[in-house]
């Protein structure tokens, strides 16, 4: 069965600063990969995903992951946080066609100004 | 847009009486999901419907129920909710193929009184 780790719950940052989150997966085929962002209140949003094609993932609101199979990586990053990107966020694998989508435990993302 | 749509945002009902949430979408995607969040917690995949097909999760209780009429509405049935079954429900939909991307609605906050 695939999972996903992601590295810290709580993750604090000062405006300006860059956005490192976490997120390693198990899988014995290439998954294909997601990130979700959620508001407090809200239902999850797509930020970016990775389906086998560029390597380096380019998303909304500036965030970019880069996948990486030596490492079995998906991490998150954004070069200046801003206020607004204060949320949840969420890793998530999905194996194939048809497979249920496994969600790591979310990280929450605290910007400070 | 097309979207995914959930009514009532915010539903209080009473220990052991039957409610009903809702879900709609414009995506024309064939795959709708259901799922339960609690605080702190990602989400957790109650059941889905492939078109006509449901598709129920090995460990979601007898007590939550769906129905899909169209493709375009999912409903959600909870017979006898009780005090645990407090939570965020988010519906997701998508379309068959490849990653199958989830894009989900901004979810129902339920509370039982």
């Amino acid at each position: 069965a695939q999972s996903v780790t992601q590295l810290g719950s709580h993750v604090s940052v000062s405006e300006g600063a860059l956005v490192l989150l976490r997120c390693n997966y198990s899988s014995s085929v290439p998954p294909y990969l997601f990130w979700y962002v959620q508001y407090p209140n809200q239902g999850l949003q797509l930020l970016l995903k990775y389906t086998s094609a560029a390597t380096l993932v380019k998303g909304i609101n500036g965030f970019e992951a880069e996948f990486k199979k030596s490492e079995t990586s998906f991490h998150l990053t954004k070069p200046s946080a801003h206020m607004s990107d204060a949320a949840e966020y969420f890793c998530a694998v999905k194996k194939s066609s048809g497979d249920k989508l496994t969600f790591g435990t979310g990280t929450r993302l605290a910007v400070r100004p | 847009d097309a979207m995914v749509i959930q009514n009532p945002r915010y539903q209080v009902t009473q220990f052991g009486k039957p409610v009903t949430l809702s879900c709609s979408q414009t995506l024309n995607h064939n795959v709708m999901y259901w799922y339960q969040q609690k605080s702190s917690q990602a989400p957790k995949l109650l059941f889905h419907y492939y078109d006509k097909d449901f598709n129920n999760e090995a460990d979601t209780p007898d007590n939550f129920q769906s129905r899909r009429p169209n493709t375009s509405f999912c409903f959600l049935d909870i017979r006898s909710p009780g005090l645990g079954d407090a939570a965020m429900y988010l519906c997701a939909t998508s379309s068959r193929g490849r990653e199958e991307t989830q894009y989900f609605g901004p979810g129902t906050r339920l509370l039982v009184l």
